[in-house]
């Protein structure tokens, strides 16, 4: 079935980029998305990308996709110390029903000053 | 704009009673999503819903959980009957009619059996 990995930490100095992996298993996925999630808080869209894209840039935020490997990476330019939060990777997959997405288990960033 | 509003956000309830969250999707959202929240764990998509319409219930389990999104009011997840292992943030989601460019998450409910 369906499966999203990542690592479950990572720590930067303040300043520094940060780069938060996933890895996926259905070469079926449609869009990819990043979501943040702070202590005690809901799910905060970052952005997504659709899998015919190679990267997306937002202000300090650059998703790169490789679909031949099925990996996707986040990353973020001069890390502050509010980005210290859990981010989940997700996909939409082509068979899953809209809203059906599968999340990986979260990477937590902390950020050092 | 409101986000999607959740309640209540911490609930305790003993095993054996009845556990009721409720979601308020963002205003023009029609469609609303469930998802669970095991500790250290990611979230698992439960049940998609349209007004008066369930429309993928794939990730409920199939005894004691059901959910609504009625014509008037929020749409409502029922846990019957529960049990320690129902203890778990539960978070809803929105989504416009058309469009699959992204979910607006609430804040979630935090449910703890004793």
């Amino acid at each position: 079935g369906e499966d999203v990995e990542q690592s479950l930490f990572l720590s930067v100095r303040e300043g520094d980029s940060s780069v938060i992996n996933c890895t996926y298993t259905d070469s079926s996925s449609t869009y990819l998305y990043w979501y943040k999630q702070e202590p005690g808080a809901g799910l905060q869209l970052l952005t997504y990308i659709f899998s015919n894209m190679d990267m997306k840039q937002d202000q300090r935020l650059t998703v790169l996709l490789n679909k031949k490997d099925k990996h996707l990476s986040l990353r973020i330019a001069d890390t502050q110390t509010g980005d210290s939060a859990i981010y989940f990777c997700a996909e939409r997959s082509y068979g899953g029903s809209q809203g059906n997405l599968i999340f990986g288990k979260g990477t937590k960033l902390s950020v050092k000053p | 704009n409101a986000g999607v509003m959740q309640n209540p956000r911490h609930l305790v309830r003993r095993r054996g009673q009845e556990a009721r969250l409720r979601c308020s999707p963002m205003k023009g959202h029609s469609h609303v999503y469930w998802y669970r929240q095991l500790p250290e764990e990611g979230l698992k998509f439960m049940v998609y819903l349209q007004k008066e319409n369930i429309i993928d219930e794939s990730g409920m389990p199939k005894e004691r959980f059901s959910a609504e999104f009625p014509k008037e009011g929020p749409s409502i997840l029922r846990i019957q009957q529960v049990v320690r292992g129902d203890s778990a943030a539960y978070f809803c989601a929105s989504s416009p009619q058309t469009g699959d460019y992204g979910y607006t998450f609430g804040s979630g409910t935090r449910l703890t059996v004793v």
